[in-house]
């Protein structure tokens, strides 16, 4: 059993503060790590997938970067806001076998 | 944009019943997942499927389950005898490589 954790589990922060939240993957076997936004009732949303070490991706004010060394990412959010209110979740691929985290639930407080 | 759909958005059954779920994966794309999530706990896989057979599948992937591509456009989870525990969210997803995968909009089955 592949162990994917993330870290916080809730955040809250107010509009316009930058956060970041934390994804630890098994660094054996690396394939790719996907981030994902998911908001309630909608389903999970690709934001970046992450396949070499030192890896840095971005995507307006999100972006990402990756140890598959030490086996973790990091996400950013630079000047939150409400929309930004969402579970962010991380997978970790194995081949084509892909285990998910439990998601930080970020809420952005106007 | 094209998107993944999948039907019913709601499925109620009694136990012991089984259920079929489907899925539309965007059109070009090549790999197929299922995936579940049981209210308040994580996103599990179930499996992935390629080139018209499966080609990774999960401990909870028994005999209870299985899945077909019956024409070029459908994808279908079939879940035998349904237990309480089936009772989840079922997403499938879709991608062109083993890379970004793309949702579908989920089926919620709520087991009797």
């Amino acid at each position: 059993i592949l162990n994917v954790e993330q870290s916080p589990q809730s955040l809250h922060v107010q509009e316009g503060d930058s956060t970041n939240f934390t994804c630890s993957f098994p660094s054996s076997n690396f394939y790719a790590l996907h981030w994902y936004r998911w908001e309630t009732a909608k389903s999970p949303e690709a934001l970046f997938v992450m396949t070499l070490n030192g890896d840095e991706k971005k995507k307006g004010r999100i972006s990402a970067t990756l140890n598959t060394k030490e086996g973790y990412s990091y996400l950013y959010i630079k000047g939150s806001q409400p929309e930004d209110s969402a579970t962010y979740l991380c997978a970790f691929n194995f081949y084509q076998k892909v285990t998910f985290g439990t998601g930080t639930k970020l809420q952005v407080i106007p | 944009e094209p998107e993944v759909t999948q039907t019913p958005s709601h499925q109620v059954t009694q136990m012991g019943q089984e259920v079929i779920l489907r899925c539309v994966p965007i059109s070009n794309h090549l790999y197929f997942y299922w995936y579940r999530q049981i209210l308040g706990q994580k996103v599990e896989f179930l499996v992935s499927f390629y080139n018209n057979e499966i080609s990774e599948k999960s401990e909870i992937f028994d005999d209870q389950f299985s899945v077909e591509r019956p024409d070029g456009s459908n994808f279908t989870l079939k879940i035998r005898s349904t237990k309480l525990e089936d009772s989840a969210m079922y997403f499938c997803a879709s991608s062109e490589s083993v890379e970004t995968q793309y949702f579908g909009p989920g089926t919620r089955l709520l087991v009797l």
